[in-house]
């Protein structure tokens, strides 16, 4: 069964800090990882990674996938107050029907 | 580009009764997704639909949810009678090519609160 695992379940932070998520997995035959922020319902896409240790970059926020070592980082820097989120990692495997496995995500809040 | 649609936005139930959520993903999608998140937990895939076939309904809990998407648009999902657990947020993805690195688009979500 696919496992996806994040941490830390949450964090605070002041405006202006720089965060760091983790997210771990194990799945069979690795495609794709992706990341959501979830800020009230629905769950907005961020980025998509397929390729082992090519940064994706948007604005204050970036990522890195290890396929090796089987994670991912998500940075933010220079943090917002609308930046606070549940930032949830999903893996999907190279099977047909691009099925998705979520993580319990990770918890941010930035303080003014 | 409108983006999924999802009614109810809330609901409130007694256990044992039945309720219906609707869905209408963004137009052309094939694949339409529908997850279950408890809260404090990441989404939990239900079911897949590719057009109106389902493609994966392994977590689907059959013997009190029902999920049909039967012109290969909009879809519903039933429970039928509804348990405490659950309470969740049902949410609906679509995606345009269900084989291809394409991101799922989510709707609003509807809430189930059951009694």
């Amino acid at each position: 069964e696919d496992k996806v695992v994040q941490s830390p379940l949450s964090l605070v932070v002041h405006e202006g800090d720089t965060v760091t998520l983790n997210c771990s997995y194990e799945v069979t035959n690795f495609r794709s990882l992706l990341w959501y922020k979830q800020e009230k319902k629905a769950p907005t896409f961020l980025f998509m990674l397929t390729s082992s240790g090519i940064e994706k970059k948007s604005g204050r926020l970036s990522s890195i996938l290890d396929k090796k070592e089987l994670f991912s980082i998500l940075n933010i820097t220079a943090t917002q107050t609308g930046d606070s989120a549940v930032y949830l990692c999903a893996v999907g495997p190279k099977a047909a029907g691009n099925k998705l496995t979520f993580g319990g995500g990770t918890r941010v809040l930035v303080k003014p | 580009e409108a983006g999924v649609a999802q009614s109810p936005r809330y609901k409130i139930i007694e256990k044992r009764q039945s309720v219906a959520f609707w869905c209408n993903p963004i137009s052309g999608h094939a694949t339409l997704y529908w997850y279950q998140q408890i809260l404090g937990q990441g989404p939990k895939l239900l079911i897949q639909f590719q057009n109106n076939g389902v493609v994966d309904d392994s977590q689907l809990p059959k013997d009190r949810f029902s999920a049909e998407r039967l012109k290969g648009v909009d879809s519903t999902l039933k429970i039928q009678p509804a348990k405490l657990e659950d309470s969740a947020v049902y949410l609906c993805a679509s995606s345009s090519i269900a084989g291809g690195l394409n991101e799922q688009f989510f709707g609003p979500g509807t809430r189930l609160t059951v009694l």
